[in-house]
């Protein structure tokens, strides 16, 4: 069926190093939108990208859309503790206006 | 309030009990969504409010579960004779207005547990 895929599922990194996590959908998707959970949290709106090819920056965050806006990327650069957390990708996979969240990447920064 | 505001924080009941899950959105907001968040796992759609348009209960898994929101603010979320599967954390959030593309903003959250 039509889902929203992204890897890895987890990430185990040391504080310092870059981070990325690959969002990829099975159709076409008008915008998609990133989302960062933390530990015991809820869901917090990073971003959205709604062009091909779009690339978005937030300090050390960066966010593309790819050009045939079925896949997106997140890479942060030098990771820090505060990084911590699950980050959701999430598009209208299915079109009309709800989203599909993507199965998330678990981020973990170690000192 | 200043955010989505979910009640209760905690719920354990015991296996074929009803229970009812509270959203109070952030006050302006038209779209209302539920979602399910099983341990360590994705976020699961549940049900969407859209205005005055009728809901979208795509989501719902089964005829236990059903919502309502009355007078386009508050929601409700009743699962009936729950079973141990439904053990979860329920997600509310909220979004201005209606569309795939508004930002959604989340409650902390109902964990329910079943006995």
């Amino acid at each position: 069926g039509q889902q929203v895929m992204q890897i890895p599922q987890y990430q185990h990194v040391q504080e310092g190093e870059d981070f990325t996590t690959y969002c990829n959908s099975s159709t076409t998707l008008s915008n998609i939108q990133w989302y960062k959970q933390r530990p015991g949290g809820h869901p917090v709106f990073l971003i959205q990208l709604v062009k091909s090819g779009e690339v978005k920056k937030q300090k050390r965050l960066t966010f593309q859309f790819g050009e045939a806006k079925k896949n997106s990327s997140l890479h942060i650069t030098a990771t820090q503790t505060t990084d911590v957390g699950t980050y959701f990708c999430a598009g209208p996979l299915e079109g009309g206006n709800k989203l599909t969240f993507g199965t998330g990447t678990q981020l973990k920064v170690e000192l | 309030g200043a955010g989505v505001s979910q009640s209760p924080s905690n719920k354990v009941t015991e296996k074929g009990k009803d229970v009812e899950l509270r959203c109070d959105p952030i006050s302006g907001h038209t779209a209302l969504y539920w979602y399910r968040q099983s341990l360590g796992q994705g976020l699961e759609f549940l049900i969407y409010f859209q205005g005055n348009s009728a809901p979208d209960k795509s989501g719902l898994p089964s005829d236990r579960f059903s919502a309502e929101r009355t007078g386009g603010s508050v929601s409700t979320l009743t699962i009936q004779r729950t079973q141990q599967e439904d053990s979860a954390v329920y997600l509310c959030a909220s979004s201005l207005v209606t569309g795939s593309n508004q930002p959604q903003h989340f409650g902390d959250g109902t964990r329910l547990s079943i006995l």
